[in-house]
């Protein structure tokens, strides 16, 4: 299995551009997250899935878009970049019923210049 | 008053040390609790789980006390390969079942 993968693993927007992050977990988890990261902060979410077709946001969904059309993929839409959203982006997944472990994906880190 | 606070450190300690971290969490009604780690420029990952009886992995136990709403984690015998950043997490209770609320993280450094 590989686990959550993400993709890309690095990139550079320009203010006012508009990117997808993908996300793909293969361990058929129904919980699926989106976290940011900024430098020594801890994780934030964004938005999370408990199903497909379920999406709730976070503490800070703003500039954000989630769809979950199947069991597998959770893609985080950034519309209109702002340099505000320069972070480390984390996927992950948990089972349905979780001990509370939380599977990351390697992260993609995003610059908005 | 944040949700999770830890102590940033950063701790920096001799190989052999032993080590503590401390957390304090905001919500009484915080149903789980757990440990990170994450290496630099890396996801975190599950270092153990934390159970009201305590609980002990190899050269690490944790501590929970709901009652003073605080978490501890220690470390034996530091190692080198144990030089990361620890996240102290809590899950929200009610019907925020599985989202969880992070620590800012305390980075522990070990030198020969």
């Amino acid at each position: 299995n590989a686990g959550v993968t993400q993709t890309p693993k690095f990139r550079i927007l320009k203010i006012g551009q508009s990117m997808t992050l993908q996300c793909t977990q293969d361990m058929n988890h129904n919980y699926m997250y989106w976290y940011r990261q900024d430098p020594g902060m801890g994780l934030k979410l964004i938005y999370y899935s408990v199903g497909a077709g379920i999406t709730d946001k976070g503490e800070v969904p703003n500039g954000y878009n989630v769809s979950r059309s199947t069991t597998e993929d959770f893609p985080l839409r950034l519309e209109l970049a702002a340099p505000s959203q320069t972070s480390v982006y984390f996927c992950a997944s948990s089972a349905v019923r979780p001990r509370g472990e939380q599977f990351f994906g390697p992260g993609t880190r995003l610059t908005v210049l | 008053r944040k949700e999770v606070e830890q102590d940033p450190g950063p701790f920096n300690v001799p190989e052999g040390a032993t080590v503590a971290f401390n957390c304090t969490y905001s919500n009484s009604a915080s149903q789980s609790f757990f440990w990170y780690r994450q290496d630099c420029r890396k996801e975190p990952k599950l270092l153990m789980s934390v159970y009201s009886s305590g609980n002990e992995d190899g050269r690490f136990t944790a501590q929970l006390n709901r009652a003073s709403q605080y978490i501890s984690l220690l470390i034996r015998d530091s190692k080198l390969s144990d030089s990361a950043t620890y996240l102290c997490v809590v899950t929200a209770g009610g019907t925020s079942y599985g989202k969880l609320t992070f620590g800012q993280g305390t980075i522990l450094t070990v030198h020969p």
